[in-house]
């Protein structure tokens, strides 16, 4: 099974900083690594699908990077609604998996 | 627009079984791979498993296998997950996501149901 890891598992930022999440998984995954955003009381809500390509609707301040093992989640412009919960997800193999969790908080 | 619409809170009693649904609609309902994915209070997210609801074919993750049958009724366009012999281990929000369809990118979870929560408690 792979196993996901973020990091930070929490971090504070006021608007405007430019924000950077990470993920490792335990073995390569090629680009098969999606981005999900939570809000509380709310269901999850993909960003970023194949580590770098941007869901319909979802603001260009989202980006992802990385391939094989390593990948990032970068916010350029923090904003007020970005206040809110980042998983990762590996869509290599199952069974699917998810990192534990960033939850980004305000300054 | 692609809607997927969940049945609402349960309270059950530990070794009991809950099944929750999960209507959709705006696309085809037996082209797209159907997800349930759980998260307990303050946790992550926790992958169960897929339902193919054109074969009704399924694949459990392995914590769930014996416990969990995910179905379908495709005239109504809804697809089921029942867990069975319930602890309070398994008090969470159960998620159905709908699977983008790529053949190129693996599973990503595209659309998700509102939640519902199952609360196990005696």
């Amino acid at each position: 099974d792979i196993q996901m890891t973020q990091s930070p598992s929490s971090l504070f930022a006021s608007v405007g900083d430019r924000v950077a999440i990470t993920c490792r998984a335990s073995q390569s995954l090629d680009s098969h690594l999606n981005w999900y955003q939570q809000k509380p009381g709310r269901a999850p809500k993909l960003l970023i699908y194949a580590a770098s390509s941007l869901q319909s609707g979802v603001p260009s301040r989202f980006s992802g990077s990385g391939s094989g093992a390593d990948f990032t989640l970068t916010i350029s412009s923090l904003q007020p609604e970005d206040f809110a919960t980042y998983y990762c997800q590996q869509s290599y193999s199952t069974p699917l998996s998810f990192g534990g969790g960033t939850k980004v908080e305000i300054k | 627009q692609v809607q997927l619409v969940q049945s609402g809170a349960e309270v059950k009693k530990p070794g009991a079984s809950v099944r929750v649904s999960c209507k959709s609609s705006g696309y085809t309902f037996t082209d797209y791979y159907m997800h349930w994915v759980r998260q307990a209070p303050g946790q992550g997210l926790e992958w169960m498993g897929w339902m193919n609801p054109n074969s009704g074919g399924t694949n459990y993750a392995q914590n769930f296998r014996g416990r969990v049958t995910m179905t379908r009724d495709t005239s109504i366009t809804t697809a089921y997950m029942e867990l069975r012999r319930l602890t309070s281990d398994d008090t969470a929000v159960y998620y159905c996501a709908r699977d983008s369809g790529s053949t190129l990118y693996g599973t990503v979870f595209e659309s998700w149901g509102q939640g519902a929560l199952v609360t196990v408690s005696s």
